[in-house]
């Protein structure tokens, strides 16, 4: 059974940094690539982030990009998200998913909240 | 970045009808259209992926059709597990993925 167990997220004011874990298990971790998507409150899915199988190419939404880096360790069956310098628009439900071979996503954790205010 | 429509954002029908949901791509994204399924509280549940493959587990009665910028994700009767809101995302041109606004389905 695939499983998506996402840690990390909590309360920080405007400026601060975050470290999101997802740890993965049930399938080859280093054979898929994987992404990050948020939901803030109320509102639908955004996609933040992505990266290779290997790790070798990682991608970002515009609005993220110098901010957030995306991570794994492929020998931990762990995907990361480090996100600094958050801002109240980054406030959301974290999930991260597994690809399926094209870049939908066939797995999600159950995501984690970041809520970034004074 | 290929702007994906949902329409409508609420759809109030009762139990056991027919619903159809629209999708629209800003261009054509081919067949590369995935729809998910959210319930509140819940994570994304992936449906259907290649504008019409339904996933493992999905029941026959979803079913999505389309290509190119405008799919269609039906259900055939609507059962009480279905209320929920429906999201396509295009995964052909990306950086970004992009995902629509949802299309909540409410109870009438």
């Amino acid at each position: 059974e695939v499983r998506l167990l996402e840690s990390g997220g909590g309360f920080v004011q405007p400026g601060g940094s975050l470290r999101l874990s997802c740890a993965a298990s049930g399938f080859t971790f280093k054979d898929y690539a994987m992404k990050w998507v948020r939901q803030a409150p109320g509102k639908g899915l955004e996609w933040v982030s992505g990266i290779s199988a290997s790790g070798g190419s990682t991608y970002y939404t515009d609005s993220v990009k110098g901010r957030f880096t995306i991570s794994r360790d492929n020998s931990k069956n762990t995907l990361y998200l480090q996100m600094n310098t958050l801002g109240a628009d980054d406030t959301a439900v974290y999930y991260c998913a597994k690809n399926h071979w094209l870049d939908f996503f066939d797995y999600w954790g159950q995501g984690t909240l970041v809520t970034v205010s004074s | 970045e290929i702007v994906m429509t949902q329409s409508p954002a609420t759809l109030s029908v009762f139990p056991g009808e027919r619903v159809t949901l629209s999708c629209r791509a800003s261009q054509s994204v081919s067949s590369n259209l995935a729809w998910y399924q959210q319930k509140p509280g819940q994570a994304p549940r992936l449906l259907i992926y290649g504008a019409s493959t339904r996933a493992t587990g999905i029941p026959v009665r979803f079913s999505g059709s389309g290509s190119g910028t405008e799919f269609t994700l039906t259900i055939s009767s609507l059962q009480s597990e279905d209320f929920a809101v429906y999201y396509c995302q295009q995964y052909k041109n990306w950086p970004p993925l992009t995902f629509g606004g949802g299309t909540k389905v409410e109870i009438k």
